[in-house]
């Protein structure tokens, strides 16, 4: 079936640096989303994304937080400054024409230390 | 509050046992999908089913709109059914609200 990928599957990283979570969607989805997981926690909506515009971000979406999708390439979660409570497992999905049916990676696990 | 509750919480079955998981929520929805989500954390879409009822092998997915509910029926489970399994709402805006998950785990 449809398959998102996501690079890196796995980082850690020190407190302050920026990080760049990639996620290659289902080709021809248009829609794009970014979702945090900490461990043993509820998944937590962060942003969707669509037509080169945010269109909902979340209260854990913080300043720190941005994304694009430059020239249709990787759909990227970047986080600069990184703090430690960032530490999760984040998770890229997509959906297509119809904005229903999500496809999710297998997520990126970050640790901040 | 939360948008979407699911229960149980956690279940415990013995292998070829059924299992019901419910899930409620408060809210309007545009459509309502389930995942499972491995031990490992990633996840796996089972049932996009915004009403009525759906199967797949040894699932069944049933939602009723007008009561606000929808279940996921897992007959003759086998150990490799275990792990986490979230039913999530589409409301609009393609904003999707995730419950907290229900923990199956089931013994050989």
């Amino acid at each position: 079936g449809p398959k998102v990928l996501q690079i890196p599957s796995h980082q850690i990283i020190d407190m302050g640096q920026m990080v760049t979570l990639n996620c290659d969607p289902v080709s021809n989805h248009l829609y794009f989303y970014w979702y945090k997981q900490i461990l043993g926690q509820q998944m937590e909506f962060l942003v969707n994304f669509y037509n080169g515009k945010v269109m909902e971000k979340s209260k854990l979406f913080k300043d720190q937080f941005s994304v694009e999708r430059p020239d249709g390439s990787y759909f990227t979660l970047k986080i600069q400054p990184t703090a430690l409570e960032d530490s999760a497992v984040y998770f890229c999905a997509s959906s297509g024409t119809d904005g229903n049916t999500l496809y999710f990676g297998e997520g990126s696990r970050l640790i901040v230390v | 509050g939360q948008q979407v509750q699911q229960s149980p919480a956690s279940l415990v079955l013995q292998e070829g046992e059924n299992a019901e998981l419910q899930c409620n929520f408060s809210t309007s929805l545009n459509s309502m999908q389930w995942f499972y989500q491995r031990p490992g954390g990633s996840l796996v879409s089972l049932f996009y089913n915004p009403s009525g009822t759906k199967h797949s092998g040894r699932l069944t997915s049933t939602t009723v709109i007008k009561e606000r509910r929808s279940s996921l029926h897992i007959s003759s489970s086998q150990t490799t059914d275990s792990g986490t399994y979230l039913c999530a709402l589409e409301r609009g805006n393609n904003r999707i609200f995730f419950g907290d998950g229900t923990q199956l785990v089931v013994k050989p």
